[in-house]
């Protein structure tokens, strides 16, 4: 089945630091990859998104390239803020069937000032 | 709304008691959803609408679970007879189904924490 590993946390960074989030996944055929962030507080909201090989989502300073021969989405910033705080989630989607979005387990991140 | 709300936030019942969780979706959002994350884990599916009619529910883990969505739009998920391992924070959300580059975009509420003791 399908299936999406998060690298575990939670993380601390300090403020300026370099983040990477490593993803992988599991899935017949070419998924469509997310990125999903939960601020404290907040429901889950869309980070960033990639539908096909080779293609580089991007938002708010993050970025994350869908590889298919690592079969990886990893998710990367090169300087974190104070606000950047929060629960991240891998996710994908398998083509054909329903906006079923399977998810990771999350990460926590906490970036200090 | 301006999103999707969810009520009630917080909700303690006792072992066998019957719950009913509501979610108002964005309005004119034609798909809504509902997942359910136990803590540490991130959310997993339970049932999705389109429109008024359950589209999949393969992830509603036994019969005890029900979901409604009589007018498509609001949705009630309907425990009954909960069990300890029903707590959860449950999420509701919605999306614009069927379009294509919108696929996979969901908004989603802050959710429904029920604790069953």
């Amino acid at each position: 089945g399908n299936s999406v590993t998060q690298m575990e946390g939670p993380v601390t960074l300090s403020e300026e630091a370099f983040l990477t989030i490593n993803c992988t996944y599991t899935a017949t055929g070419y998924p469509s990859l997310f990125w999903y962030v939960q601020y404290p507080g907040e429901g889950l909201q869309l980070l960033l998104k990639a539908t096909k090989a080779d293609d580089k989502g991007s938002n708010k300073g993050f970025e994350a390239t869908y590889r298919k021969e690592t079969t990886s989405f990893h998710l990367e910033k090169g300087s974190v803020q104070v606000s950047d705080s929060a629960v991240y989630f891998c996710a994908l989607i398998s083509p054909g069937g329903s906006e079923k979005l399977v998810f990771g387990k999350g990460m926590k991140l906490t970036v200090n000032p | 709304g301006a999103g999707v709300s969810q009520t009630p936030s917080n909700k303690v019942t006792e072992k066998g008691k019957y719950v009913e969780l509501r979610c108002d979706p964005i309005s004119g959002h034609t798909a809504l959803y509902w997942y359910r994350q136990s803590l540490g884990q991130g959310p997993e599916f339970l049932i999705y609408f389109q429109g008024t009619g359950a589209a999949d529910d393969s992830g509603l883990p036994n019969d005890r679970f029900f979901a409604v969505r009589p007018e498509g739009s609001v949705s009630t998920l309907k425990i009954q007879r909960t069990e300890r391992g029903d707590s959860a924070v449950y999420l509701c959300a919605s999306s614009l189904l069927g379009a294509s580059p919108l696929m996979g975009e969901l908004f989603f509420g802050e959710g429904s924490r029920l604790t069953v003791l």
